[in-house]
């Protein structure tokens, strides 16, 4: 069965610091896809970033880039610059072949001013 | 272009009363997900549909829960008989096609949710 897990509830750093969000997952599978979603209070879902497990090349999106570590199946946030916009919740999500999202609990950040 | 709309974006119901959300895919996208957000979780998945059929609702509560998405209109999530528990918030999705959803264009798109209340 497929799990995602984020270890960590809650964090919190100041504006302008860099702060990185853990995620593992378990498949079987060999080619699969890697998600971070992000939900402001306003509870809409937002891709932030992807990874295709077949690419060993980090996926980068302005400030927010990835660690994906296939052999560990871990799949880690970075955001550079944080900024106070970026206070949200966020979410690891793992798709294969099944057509269906499994997400993580989600993992809530805070940028203090 | 619009996106994925839901409507109602809110929706409060009395025990025993029935509840319907609807979803709108974006323009051009056949393929719908239903996932539910229960306060403080993750997103889990209910039900995948194609115009007048369910592919997959591995996801969905065997009793009380149905889903559609016919030809023509919305697709709509329908609970009977509503619990405290079925309090959450209803995040609809769609994608353009069901082969590798998620390379190039074809990035699954969700609406902004809506929540039920249930008294």
């Amino acid at each position: 069965a497929q799990t995602v897990t984020q270890s960590q509830p809650e964090m919190s750093v100041q504006e302008a610091e860099t702060v990185t969000l853990s995620c593992t997952y378990d498949t079987s599978e060999s080619n699969y896809y890697l998600f971070w979603y992000k939900q402001p209070p306003s509870r809409q879902m937002i891709l932030v970033i992807r990874q295709e497990a077949y690419k060993q090349q980090n996926a980068t999106e302005n400030r927010f880039s990835v660690n994906f570590q296939k052999a560990a199946k871990s799949f880690s946030l970075k955001i550079s610059d944080s900024q106070l916009g970026d206070t949200a919740m966020y979410f690891c999500a793992l798709f294969q072949g099944a057509q269906k999202l499994v997400f993580g609990q989600g993992t809530r950040l805070t940028i203090n001013p | 272009n619009a996106g994925v709309m839901q409507n109602p974006r809110h929706l409060v119901r009395r025990r025993g009363q029935e509840a319907r959300l609807r979803c709108s895919p974006m323009k051009g996208h056949s393929h719908v997900y239903w996932y539910r957000q229960l306060p403080e979780e993750g997103l889990k998945f209910m039900v995948y549909l194609q115009k007048e059929n369910i592919i997959d609702e591995s996801g969905m509560p065997k009793e009380r829960f149905s889903a559609e998405f016919p030809k023509e209109g919305p697709s709509i999530l329908r609970i009977q008989q509503v619990v405290r528990g079925d309090s959450a918030a209803y995040f609809c999705a769609s994608s353009s096609s069901q082969r590798k959803p998620h390379s190039g264009a074809n990035v699954l798109t969700f609406g902004a949710g809506s929540r039920l209340t249930v008294l």
